[in-house]
């Protein structure tokens, strides 16, 4: 059973800074992997999908790698703002989306 | 394009009452998938719909729950009766094809089941 885990649970970061979400999973035979974007209250929003052959996907300021044979994949925000505060979540395709549990990213002004 | 359409946003209701979730997904899009998030289990895939048939209904969790798509614009998600444990925020979203491919999410229904 596809089991996905994200570090760490919450982040409270000062405006300007770069930083790392980080997300594992268990079963390596995956489609792809796709991070997500969750504003309180709010649907989910997608923010980037790597199929299983990517190494990297790039969206304006926000990078995702993915590392399938470790089973790891990282999302990297670049000069984050006080608008990326959300909860990001990380979710890996093979035959459904196997969602993990969510990073709280707050962006302090 | 509006996006997928989910109908009620809000749903407060007592137990044993029988509560119906409604999506709209993408207009051309083929698969419909509804979710549950809670605290607790995070985002499930209840159920996923391909050409407005079902195909994987394995995590809906007991026979209480029941999901149709009559066609490519609709489908609704039932719960005879509600039970308190069913409290949770439900999500459809819609995709172009597949599962395989990015999902567009709803804004959600929050259920409240006293």
């Amino acid at each position: 059973k596809q089991e996905v885990t994200q570090i760490p649970a919450a982040l409270s970061v000062p405006e300007g800074e770069n930083l790392v979400l980080n997300c594992s999973f268990t079963d390596s035979a995956i489609y792809n992997l796709q991070w997500f974007r969750q504003d309180p209250g709010k649907g989910l929003t997608s923010l980037l999908l790597i199929q299983s052959s990517q190494r990297e996907q790039t969206s304006g300021r926000l990078n995702a790698s993915l590392d399938k044979s470790s089973g790891r994949s990282t999302l990297y925000i670049a000069a984050s703002q006080p608008g990326d505060s959300a909860t990001y979540l990380c979710a890996v395709a093979k035959n459904k989306l196997v969602f993990g549990a969510g990073t709280i990213l707050r962006v302090k002004s | 394009d509006a996006g997928v359409i989910q109908s009620p946003r809000h749903e407060v209701t007592e137990m044993g009452q029988e509560v119906t979730l409604r999506c709209k997904p993408i207009s051309g899009h083929n698969s419909l998938f509804w979710y549950r998030q809670t605290m607790m289990r995070g985002l499930e895939l209840l159920i996923y719909f391909n050409n407005n048939v079902p195909i994987d209904d394995s995590g809906m969790p007991e026979d209480r729950f029941s999901a149709k798509m009559p066609n490519a614009s609709f489908s609704t998600l039932k719960i005879q009766p509600s039970e308190p444990r069913d409290s949770a925020v439900y999500f459809c979203a819609s995709s172009e094809s597949d599962r395989e491919e990015t999902q567009y999410f709803g804004p959600g229904t929050r259920l409240l089941v006293l």
